[in-house]
């Protein structure tokens, strides 16, 4: 079944320490992976995709197809990065193509 | 350059009404979907549709409907309320398969039904 996985609901670091939010995907296929984010009382906007290979606000992301992740890093937190992250995934799925998303991570940076 | 459209961003029901959420994009996008999201729970997805007149089902579909009769809206619709359906509800868009699949989101709809 497809499915994307986030183990952690909280994460909570100090300014300046390094972010990983985790995200596991399960697809029998080439999937597209993104990473968004939500800022309080925010629509949805996408951070970055898998195929782009870009470095938005620091945040970057490697697609790891042999262990089925696509992990979010950024070496030096900033206290404006405070968010829920989602991982999602786009693939076809039954003849059509769906976009499926874990179920989020809140990065908390304290001051 | 709106992107995609949702009202009301608010509303409170009673157990057994009904109401429609609207959405809206105006950028040509065929696939729309309406997702759920609840506290630690994620998104959720209730249908989708690729293009006007086809609609499917989500993961989470029970106590939903929803219509596509043009590209640009796909409302959802609740036909009796329940105390279970409390979230919120954000609308997307997207072109997925073309290299260029971002989604676009709504401002999202709070419900809450009492």
């Amino acid at each position: 079944a497809q499915r994307v996985t986030q183990p952690e609901k909280l994460l909570s670091v100090f300014k300046g320490a390094p972010v990983e939010l985790k995200c596991n995907y399960s697809y029998s296929g080439s999937p597209e992976l993104f990473w968004y984010v939500q800022y309080s009382r925010q629509r949805l906007q996408l951070l970055l995709r898998h195929i782009s290979r870009e470095s938005i606000k620091g945040f970057t992301a490697d697609l790891n197809k042999g262990e089925t992740s696509f992990h979010l890093k950024k070496p030096f937190a900033q206290e404006e990065d405070s968010a829920m992250y989602y991982c999602a995934l786009s693939g076809r799925m039954d003849s059509s193509y769906k976009l499926i998303f874990g179920s989020g991570t809140r990065l908390l940076v304290r001051p | 350059n709106a992107g995609v459209t949702q009202t009301p961003k608010f509303r409170i029901l009673k157990i057994g009404q009904s109401m429609t959420l609207q959405c809206a994009q105006d950028m040509n996008h065929n696939y729309m979907y309406w997702y759920r999201q609840d506290p630690g729970m994620g998104l959720k997805l209730i249908y989708y549709s690729v293009g006007a007149g086809i609609t499917d089902k989500g993961e989470v579909p029970n106590g939903y409907n929803v219509s596509r009769s043009t590209t640009e809206d796909f409302p959802l619709r609740l036909e009796l309320a329940a105390p279970s359906q409390t979230s919120v509800y954000f609308c997307a868009s997207s072109i997925p398969g073309t290299g260029n699949t971002e989604a676009f989101f709504g401002q999202g709809t709070r419900l809450t039904v009492v």
